[in-house]
């Protein structure tokens, strides 16, 4: 397996554009989870989903932030509008079965916003 | 609520020893989880303890005491690949998500 896919790897924009991160999990694995990493915060749970269901969303930032999984083979992360605050790594990670198993991790999507 | 502490920061020479310890505050915990990131790169597993104990695994050991809130990552015969930072996270099984510390950043030194 290829492991977890993100794209795109960096990512650019201007305030106030919408933009759309996407992650593909390992295959079989039935939980995803979006985080934030920042120097200022560490590494923050946005969201998890357990079998394409959200199951806690209370880390996502304001309602600029939304996710989705459609199946069980792609998830995005969207944020509209974006600020320059936004500007983090993002990273999306999945795991066999929920938090008592080990998490694979993408190798995250850098986001400027400027 | 959750609350981790690790150290911010270590200092060790290629060879030695060094123990880097988390201690956590968590109702519904489940296990402790130890994660390697190295600088640009995203946090590979390394270790995963549910019952107390130390868990060898090579140059690396975990060591977790529930009763004490409180694990450790152990190092041995460091090697300057190891400068990277060290994140330790509870699982909380009745939130059902992992509450990752700030992370140890270790640097290895000649």
């Amino acid at each position: 397996d290829a492991g977890v896919i993100q794209s795109p790897r960096h990512e650019v924009t201007e305030m106030g554009q919408e933009v759309t991160l996407r992650c593909k999990p390992i295959s079989g694995h039935n939980s995803l989870f979006w985080y934030r990493q920042t120097m200022m915060r560490g590494l923050e749970l946005l969201i998890y989903f357990n079998n394409n269901v959200p199951i806690d969303d209370s880390g996502m930032p304001e309602d600029r932030f939304s996710a989705k999984m459609p199946n069980a083979s792609f998830s995005t992360l969207k944020i509209q509008p974006s600020e320059p605050r936004d500007s983090a790594v993002y990273f999306c990670a999945s795991s066999l079965q929920g938090v008592n198993t080990e998490a694979f991790f993408g190798q995250g999507t850098r986001l400027t916003v400027v | 609520g959750q609350n981790i502490d690790q150290p911010t920061e270590m200092t060790a020479t290629e060879g030695a020893i060094v123990q880097i310890n988390c201690t956590y505050q968590t109702s519904g915990f489940n296990g402790l989880f130890w994660y390697q990131q190295h600088a640009g790169e995203a946090p590979t597993f390394l270790s995963y303890n549910v019952l107390d104990g130390l868990e060898e695994k090579g140059r690396f050991s975990s060591f977790l005491s529930r009763s004490k809130g409180y694990s450790y990552l152990l190092l041995k015969e460091l090697q300057m690949k190891d400068s990277a930072s060290y994140l330790c996270a509870a699982a909380n099984t009745n939130a059902g998500k992992s509450t990752f510390g700030d992370g140890t950043t270790l640097t290895v030194k000649p």
